[in-house]
């Protein structure tokens, strides 16, 4: 079946830089867009960021432009969150989610990975 | 940016019908997608497209959406269904790209 697997989250000081990954399987894994989604401590969700199926096409939420880079690998079927200048506001839990229907929702989603910004 | 609005927080008695809003400028000219968290777990789509439901999920749940409101209808309400819901489109127009709704936490009294 269709399964993504984040890792990677932790404790880091603000200022300070971690990369998440997202392991794919169960799908072509390089014929879709990929995405991450976050969501603060007992808040809602906020889209971070897309990736095409290819690398070529990239997006980000404003919140994270110039500080987060999205990539993937697919020949190892993965999907990547480089974020560096962290604050304590990129608190939250990171989910990996394929994008359907033209990019237009998400389904499925990992079960997560929280990064926590503090010193 | 465009912004979704939803109620904090539904109640209803089981069996009975839940209605969830998401309230947007003319949101009824796009499409709308809906997902149920429950705690500790990640979103699970449950309605696409307005209307569609994926594979899995119980007819009870359905969707519509016209004007400035789209509304998610579960049906029959069961304890289970006691979560999060959240609205989501996707916006070409804005830098954002996609948009969520804040939630609405629906209590199964």
């Amino acid at each position: 079946q269709v399964q993504l697997v984040e890792s990677g989250g932790g404790l880091v000081k603000p200022g300070g830089s971690l990369r998440l990954s997202c392991a794919a399987s169960g799908f072509t894994f390089s014929d879709y867009y990929m995405s991450w989604i976050r969501q603060a401590p007992g808040k809602g969700l906020e889209w971070v960021s897309y990736i095409s199926s290819s690398g070529s096409t990239i997006y980000y939420a404003d919140s994270v432009k110039g500080r987060f880079t999205i990539s993937r690998d697919n020949a190892k079927n993965s999907l990547y969150l480089q974020m560096n200048s962290l604050r304590a506001e990129d608190t939250a839990v990171y989910y990996c989610a394929r994008p359907r229907g033209g990019q237009s929702w998400f389904d499925p989603w990992g079960q997560g990975t929280l990064v926590t910004v503090s010193s | 940016s465009y912004v979704l609005t939803q109620p904090p927080s539904v109640s209803v008695a089981p069996g009975k019908t839940a209605r969830i809003t998401c309230g947007g400028n003319n949101i009824g000219s796009k499409s709308v997608h809906w997902y149920q968290q429950k705690p500790g777990q990640a979103p699970v789509l449950v309605i696409y497209y307005d209307s569609d439901r994926p594979s899995g999920i119980p007819e009870r749940f359905s969707g519509s959406n016209s004007g400035n409101t789209a509304t998610l209808t579960i049906s029959r309400v069961e304890a289970g269904d006691e979560a999060d819901y959240y609205c989501q489109v996707w916006d070409s127009s804005s830098d954002h790209f996609v948009v969520f709704g804040g939630g609405t936490k629906l209590t199964v009294l």
